[in-house]
């Protein structure tokens, strides 16, 4: 039983590259989220999906993009990485209380 | 709207101290509140739920609906309590976790 796993760990991009974090769980969990966590900015909602099929935006969407491809995974995108999203991203899982992933440290120079 | 304010950045106490980790919030319907907990360079961790209103590794939080605060307590700090604490929001029949911006606590020897 995994929990929560998310690919990569540490990412280095230049502006404009593109790039998928990928996330998945394996607790049957209907809802699911990305958050980046900034300092001093606590963690703020990107995307979240409630159950597969369906997603909303958070907080700070823009520049993002999200699939929920099926009940265990939900993808993160970014189209054309800017410098302003260097941050540590976490996807979590919930059924009654959120479950988080290890966090991916992005870099973009 | 939801949102959750934690005021304090940084809270320093020496060990065997009281602790309390305040948290307000702003939502129009019934709540849900947490805390979670992250230690250095490690994913969040589930601390405790309102509704469970269990005491974990000594802390205990009370949600207080008139003044809209779920703020968290341990009555004598332990150097391993020290770590980031973020309070969270999410609204019954919803599926949208918000966070603070979290408190970092300091417990010295």
């Amino acid at each position: 039983n995994a929990g929560v796993t998310q690919t990569p760990k540490f990412q280095v991009l230049k502006t404009g590259q593109s790039m998928t974090l990928q996330c998945a769980q394996d607790m049957n969990h209907n809802s699911m989220y990305w958050y980046r966590q900034d300092p001093g900015m606590g963690l703020r909602l990107i995307y979240y999906s409630a159950s597969e099929g369906t997603t909303d935006k958070g907080e700070v969407p823009n520049g993002y993009n999200v699939s929920r491809l099926n009940k265990r995974e939900f993808s993160l995108r970014l189209e054309s990485a800017a410098p302003s999203q260097t941050s540590v991203y976490f996807c979590a899982s919930s059924e009654v209380a959120a479950i988080f992933g290890p966090g991916t440290r992005l870099t973009v120079l | 709207a939801q949102r959750v304010t934690q005021p304090e950045k940084l809270l320093s106490v020496f060990k065997g101290a009281p602790v309390e980790l305040k948290c307000n919030y702003s939502y129009s319907g019934s709540p849900e509140l947490f805390w979670y907990v992250q230690y250095s360079r490690q994913r969040l961790q589930l601390l405790l739920r309102h509704i469970s209103r269990e005491s974990i590794k000594g802390f205990t939080a009370d949600l207080n609906k008139g003044e809209t605060s779920f703020h968290l307590k341990k009555p004598f700090a332990q150097e391993e309590d020290s770590a980031m604490y973020y309070c969270a929001l999410s609204g019954l029949g919803t599926d949208k976790l918000i966070f603070g911006t979290g408190t970092r606590l300091q417990v010295f020897p």
